[in-house]
């Protein structure tokens, strides 16, 4: 059966610094990745999608960029964190219509 | 308007109770309706899918859809403290190779014992 796992579930940054969130997928190929960030009390955001290695598709201009290196594996950066940039940040994934989420890294930038 | 509607509660129920959460939508091209179950601090977990129309039945869960009206329906039976969490609706369609996924603002449901 397929999963994906997300890292760290939770971390306190400081502005300014850097950030790295990685997501894997077990027991799929080429699936679509995504990552999503949920305000508290809000909607989910959708911040990034992929379709395949190397391509990613920005849905809202910010402070953030993905990479996906892998055909497995997707990761959330950003070269310096903005106190606005704190949230609830979780990755899915999905193969047709539906998607399914990773359990979320709560990040606090203070 | 937004593209799906979603009272966001609270709602309430006693232990026991039967559950209707419901969400509305404009866009007729939706074809994929999924509700989401997220507790506190935790991503959201797929109860149901429906593509298309009609209903789906999953233990104490049915999920229905009336795609003339656009609405959407997810009924718990015999609810539980347990079920107490926030739940999201969401729908995608096909014109958009089911890449935007638009999600309802979320119910919260609380039952007490």
């Amino acid at each position: 059966s397929q999963t994906i796992h997300q890292w760290p579930a939770t971390l306190v940054q400081p502005v300014g610094s850097p950030l790295s969130l990685e997501c894997t997928v077990e027991g799929t190929s080429n699936p679509n990745l995504y990552w999503y960030r949920q305000a508290a009390g809000r909607g989910l955001q959708l911040l990034f999608y992929s379709v395949g290695i190397g391509q990613i598709s920005s849905e809202v201009p910010q402070n953030l960029s993905a990479s996906r290196p892998q055909d497995r594996q997707f990761i959330l950066s950003s070269k310096k964190l903005l106190l606005s940039d704190s949230g609830f940040y979780l990755c899915a994934w999905s193969l047709t219509g539906i998607r399914l989420f990773g359990q979320g890294t709560r990040l606090t930038v203070v | 308007q937004k593209e799906v509607e979603q009272d966001p509660g609270p709602l309430s129920v006693p232990e026991g109770a039967i559950v209707s959460l419901n969400c509305t939508y404009s866009n007729s091209a939706f074809q994929y309706f999924m509700w989401y179950r997220q507790y506190s601090r935790k991503g959201p977990e797929l109860l149901m899918y429906t593509y298309s129309s009609g209903n789906k039945e999953d233990g104490r869960f049915t999920a229905q859809v009336d795609k003339s009206s656009k609405y959407i329906s997810l009924f718990i039976r015999d609810s539980q403290p347990s079920d107490s969490a926030t739940y999201l609706c969401a729908m995608s369609a096909m014109n958009t190779g089911f890449q935007k996924l638009v999600f309802g603002t979320g119910t919260r449901l609380l039952v007490s014992p």
